[in-house]
């Protein structure tokens, strides 16, 4: 059974729309950490957010937000006024004591912000 | 820059060889971790290592090991390698483990012709 969904595999928006990209995950453990990486066109990844499953506070870091709601297991990105350089994939990725807290990783989201 | 470093960068090689691809974790991180990214399956965990020992196993084929040495860098073996391998391979560092934060090295894209 997949861990982590994001059923998003590709986003295309124009430069200062505001977007948002889902995460579902599914979990049994009371305790585990969720977390967002970036992956632009050069191919590393770029660790963004990391949420303890007892922080259930938003977070917001400058245009990036993270809404992350225990009731509906999401865990949602959201940039607000895009830019080019947003222009990446993005993945969530769960970490779980059942899994020894190895990262479980979505599919990932394509963004594709136009100019 | 996160701090971990990978080489090589690039590697392409034939069906059959074998391979070693480094890792040097960031300064005071003990667990290395090795994940798979590949079109077909995505990303994927390979192994951990904790202060030289390994920790956890995931998705790892028989025809690779892994080791972490005693000044904590770590390598990945690939032998008997199939096209199927060709891959981006990632090393990850985190302090301790125990849903530390991972931060990536730059990655190790393997071709095999």
């Amino acid at each position: 059974a997949q861990k982590v969904t994001q059923a998003q595999t590709e986003i295309s928006v124009v430069e200062k729309e505001d977007v948002t990209l889902d995460c579902v995950y599914e979990t049994r453990d009371t305790t585990y950490y969720l977390f967002w990486y970036k992956q632009p066109p050069s191919g590393e990844l770029v660790f963004l957010i990391r949420r303890n499953s007892f922080d259930e506070q938003n977070e917001i870091s400058g245009r990036y937000s993270w809404n992350f709601q225990k009731s509906t297991s999401s865990f949602n990105f959201t940039i607000t006024a895009s830019q080019v350089v947003d222009s990446a994939v993005y993945f969530c990725a769960l970490s779980e004591g059942d899994s020894n807290y190895q990262l479980i990783w979505g599919a990932g989201t394509k963004l594709i912000i136009k100019p | 820059d996160s701090g971990v470093t990978q080489t090589p960068k690039h590697l392409i090689t034939a069906t059959g060889q074998r391979v070693t691809l480094r890792c040097s974790p960031r300064s005071g991180d003990l667990s290395v971790y090795w994940y798979q990214q590949s079109l077909d399956q995505g990303l994927q965990f390979l192994i951990q290592y904790y202060n030289g020992e390994e920790r956890a196993k995931g998705n790892i084929l028989e025809r690779f090991s892994a080791q972490q040495f005693p000044d904590l860098h770590s390598e990945l073996n690939l032998s008997s390698l199939e096209l199927g391998d060709s891959a981006l391979y990632f090393c990850a560092s985190s302090p301790a483990g125990l849903g530390d934060t991972q931060y990536f090295g730059p990655g190790t894209r393997l071709t095999v012709l």
